[in-house]
């Protein structure tokens, strides 16, 4: 079935870095959402990206989806470490699913 | 903030019981998600329903089974609950124009 796969698996930063991760899909996508998960909590929605060759910001965070609509990435600039947590893509299938990508787990050192 | 409650929080059970957890919105939201997330790891789509009296399986085989018959609550049943069922559950639920899901807080189910 549809997958999306999203590299790093895991990334640690210095505190000030910056940090990105990237998210692909095999198909063309309707849309993405990108949800960040804090350690023991649950995903929270960040943004949803509809548009080929969009780019959202919000704060720190820079949010892009590629022009053939098959890729998506979130940059985070100038890392804090209440950034720390799982950040996951996710998309919606051509059944209506919304499936999400593996995660990149960010740890962030003071 | 979402109104996507589920209960309950934390469930310790021996092999063999029926389980049932509870999963209820207040936003009049049509789709609902069930997802499946071990520590850690990625989550996966179990259930999901576009309204009231429709239900799908996701994309990992799952021997819990899910029913819709009110718009805010989406329970999931486990008739006899293993060791290999241990894992956070996951309840969404999002409006029918978009994607953007609203989590419950999560069970996480522990079979002994």
């Amino acid at each position: 079935g549809q997958q999306v796969m999203q590299i790093p698996q895991y990334q640690h930063v210095q505190e000030g870095e910056d940090f990105t991760t990237y998210c692909n899909s095999s198909t063309t996508l309707s849309n993405i959402q990108w949800y960040k998960q804090r350690p023991g909590g649950h995903p929270v929605f960040l943004i949803q990206l509809v548009k080929s060759g969009e780019v959202k910001k919000q704060k720190r965070l820079t949010f892009q989806f590629g022009e053939a609509k098959k890729n998506s990435s979130l940059h985070i600039t100038a890392t804090q470490t209440t950034d720390v947590g799982t950040y996951f893509c996710a998309a919606k299938t051509s059944y209506d699913k919304v499936i999400f990508g593996p995660g990149t787990s960010l740890s962030v050192i003071p | 903030e979402a109104d996507i409650y589920q209960t309950p929080r934390y469930l310790v059970i021996g092999t063999g019981k029926k389980i049932t957890l509870e999963c209820s919105q207040t936003m009049g939201h049509d789709k609902m998600y069930w997802y499946q997330q071990d520590p850690g790891m990625e989550l996966h789509l179990i259930h999901y329903s576009y309204g009231v009296n429709s239900t799908e399986k996701g994309d990992l085989s799952s021997e819990s089974t899910v029913s819709r018959i009110r718009t805010e609550h989406f329970p999931l049943t486990l008739e006899s609950a293993r060791p290999s069922h241990t894992s956070q559950y996951l309840c969404a639920s999002s409006p029918t124009y978009n994607e953007k899901l609203f989590f419950g807080s999560g069970t996480q189910l522990s079979v002994l």
